[in-house]
């Protein structure tokens, strides 16, 4: 079955600071992978995915992600971290099956301090 | 083209009672997916509707809970009997149908209806 991990359950950065939130999955094929965020009393949104080719992709909001099978890791950056990237961010593993079950990692809040 | 909308938002109910929450997926969208999300916790995968059809139910789904889509459209998740364990946000997401040029994969999600069980 397939599974997401996501080790930091809280994170603060400054404002302006860089920022990397860890993810890794666990899939016995090649997988659809996702990185959602939500803001409190908000549904998710998806910030950008991957399905193949190139494995750096470009989201919205300025984030990117990169997936390494290697590793099995699918982590999130963004170079500069504004005050309303304050949320959390939950990755997630799909499968090319006959529709799209997603599974969902606990999630990382993030805080982000003047 | 509106969102996926959920209703209602939040809901408080005694142990024991019976509640019902309905969603309106995206117009197109013929796949339609229910999640749950308990504090601290990422959403879990509750059920699958393609069309009318109720393709897949996880173990979380106990026989305390029933999901309908009758006509295609709108759906409806009931918990009958409710537990304090029952609190939590209940999302519905919908997509497109599979094999269309609007299907990239992501799931859309509704704001979510919050039930509190007292």
């Amino acid at each position: 079955a397939q599974s997401v991990t996501q080790p930091d359950i809280h994170i603060t950065v400054s404002e302006g600071a860089s920022l990397e939130l860890r993810c890794n999955y666990s899939y016995g094929a090649t997988p659809y992978l996702f990185w959602y965020v939500q803001s409190p009393g908000q549904g998710l949104q998806l910030l950008l995915k991957y399905f193949s080719g190139d494995t750096l992709v470009q989201g919205i909001k300025g984030f990117e992600a990169e997936f390494k099978r290697s590793q099995s890791s699918f982590n999130l950056r963004k170079p500069s971290v504004h005050w309303s990237d304050a949320a959390e961010y939950f990755c997630a593993v799909g499968f090319s099956g006959g529709y799209q079950k997603v599974t969902f990692g606990t999630g990382t809040k993030l805080q982000v301090i003047p | 083209d509106t969102g996926v909308s959920q209703d209602p938002r939040h809901k408080i109910t005694k142990r024991g009672q019976n509640v019902t929450f309905r969603c309106d997926p995206i117009s197109e969208h013929n796949r339609l997916y229910w999640y749950r999300q308990t504090l601290g916790q990422g959403p879990e995968f509750l059920t699958y509707f393609q069309n009318e059809a109720q393709l897949e139910k996880s173990r979380l789904l106990s026989d305390r809970f029933s999901a309908e889509r009758p006509k295609g459209s709108f759906s409806t998740l009931e918990i009958q009997r409710t537990e304090q364990g029952d609190s939590a946000m209940y999302l519905c997401a919908s997509s497109p149908p599979r094999r269309t040029s609007r299907n990239t994969g992501e799931l859309f999600f509704g704001e979510g209806s919050r039930l509190t069980v007292l």
